[in-house]
């Protein structure tokens, strides 16, 4: 099982739309958690922390529910500049330490 | 301010062939990452630095594969005897490090690295 696992896609959504990413990790000793964007042949972009309280920030908002080892990510109001890969990522430790990344889901928004 | 940077952007070696990447992390930040991935794939792991030391070097995939970061700021991934499976992207990041509050352990990446081995 990988430890963090996420759907592919690609996700074909039209603009305006809500979109929801969801993600399963397996190391329930996880303690912190990363929504990335990564644009084609560009690095990978720090979206959003996600905390357990889950945290809002614009039209994006993160959710963590640590007893079921998920994480989700809603777009509201999607735009054009918002297609990408968004990448789900978790670390072990709080501090500094390695990261682990899902593969990516792949959104397109379509005008 | 500037961002990660690294150097070459892109690199082509041929099989057999000894390379090294470059890594400049954002100034003031204490630790350095490296990465890599394929192509389909999220970043893999690689080796971690908490100043000039190696903290975490467990994802270097063989003893080809070593890196230093001597003066605690600029680092370099040093690769030999290349393979054509070592082709990838390789990332750099680098996070504020032990300070207090959450964002010291944000990762920010550089541009990466693209190598290819023919």
């Amino acid at each position: 099982r990988k430890e963090v696992e996420q759907d592919p896609g690609p996700f074909n959504v039209p603009e305006g739309a809500t979109v929801a990413f969801n993600c399963t990790y397996s190391n329930s000793a996880s303690q912190s958690f990363f929504w990335y964007r990564q644009d084609c042949r560009k690095e990978p972009k720090l979206l959003m922390s996600v905390y357990s309280s889950g945290n809002e920030d614009g039209r994006f908002t993160a959710q963590l529910n640590r007893a079921s080892q998920y994480i989700s990510l809603l777009i509201r109001d999607s735009k054009l500049s918002d297609s990408a890969t968004y990448l789900c990522v978790v670390g072990v430790n709080f501090g500094n330490e390695k990261l682990t990344f899902g593969t990516g889901t792949r959104l397109t928004i379509i005008p | 301010g500037a961002g990660v940077s690294q150097t070459p952007s892109n690199k082509v070696t041929e099989k057999g062939k000894y390379v090294e990447l470059r890594c400049d992390p954002i100034s003031g930040h204490t630790a350095l990452y490296w990465y890599r991935q394929s192509l389909g794939q999220g970043p893999e792991f690689l080796i971690y630095f908490q100043g000039t030391g190696a903290a975490d070097d467990s994802g270097l995939p063989n003893d080809r594969f070593f890196a230093v970061r001597p003066e605690g700021s600029v680092s370099t991934l040093k690769i030999q005897r290349t393979e054509r499976g070592d082709s990838a992207v390789y990332l750099c990041a680098s996070s504020p490090g032990r300070l207090a509050g959450a964002s010291s352990y944000e990762q920010y990446f550089g541009p990466g690295t693209r190598l290819t081995v023919t």
